[in-house]
């Protein structure tokens, strides 16, 4: 299995503030033969399922608001909230897709 | 819309069996593989296992803490999937997600998940 690692556990930011959430594969997630990483984004807020943000590491889901974005490529992703809202708190959970499926620890986003 | 519906949790003892049933709607269920995740309580998120499609010959696939005691199944006739869960243990007690893999592969739709416990 891909282990995902991410960093911080947690943290808390300001409103209005940036939020940054790294995840680290073990080994690569990149595909070579489409140039495409195999990595998402999930955000659980309490009490309620995952929601898909991102995909291909960087693609927006629908809906999704335009303050979240990733990046990064290979082994080494980030997460950003670029303006943290009151709604933002969650847990946010890497996975990669490339060999099976596999989950980061998570990362409790919390507001300062 | 899309709905995901689990049922079927519940309290079990050790050495048990409980099946889980997901009921899907707003989509072709029959052309969507569909997995299950699991979290304790607390927790993060484990995957347990997927089921493609017919086309793809109903392949299953399973994480290696589950192989052999879980199986995945569907009903493309009742819009169902299924989790069977055997030989149960303590560290087995989760919620359930049943997911919908979407086109880009990734979970794009979760049910509200089904609370299982295995205690004595």
């Amino acid at each position: 299995d891909i282990v995902m690692t991410q960093s911080p556990d947690s943290l808390a930011v300001s409103l209005g503030e940036r939020a940054t959430i790294n995840c680290k594969s073990r080994q690569s997630v990149l595909y070579s033969s489409n140039n495409k990483n195999y990595l998402a984004w999930y955000q659980q807020r309490p009490g309620q399922p995952p929601k898909l943000l991102i995909y291909w590491a960087s693609t927006r889901e629908s809906g999704v608001p335009d303050r979240f974005s990733g990046s990064g490529s290979g082994t080494d992703f980030t997460l950003t909230i670029s303006s943290l809202q009151a709604e933002d708190v969650a847990v946010y959970y890497c996975q990669q897709y490339y060999n099976s499926w596999t989950f980061g620890q998570g990362t409790k986003v919390e507001i300062k | 819309e899309v709905q995901l519906v689990e049922s079927g949790g519940g309290l079990v003892q050790p050495g048990g069996s409980l099946k889980l049933s997901c009921a899907a709607s707003g989509f072709t269920f029959s052309g969507s593989a569909m997995h299950w995740v699991r979290q304790a309580s607390g927790k993060g998120l484990e995957w347990i296992g997927r089921i493609r499609t017919k086309a793809n010959s109903y392949a299953t696939a399973y994480a290696e803490s589950v192989k052999g005691r879980f199986t995945i199944s569907r009903d493309d006739s009742k819009n169902t999937a299924y989790l069977q869960m055997n030989s149960l243990k303590t560290e087995d007690t989760a919620v359930y997600y049943c997911i919908r893999q979407g086109q880009q592969l990734v979970f794009d739709y979760w049910g509200q998940g089904t609370l299982v416990t295995v205690s004595s």
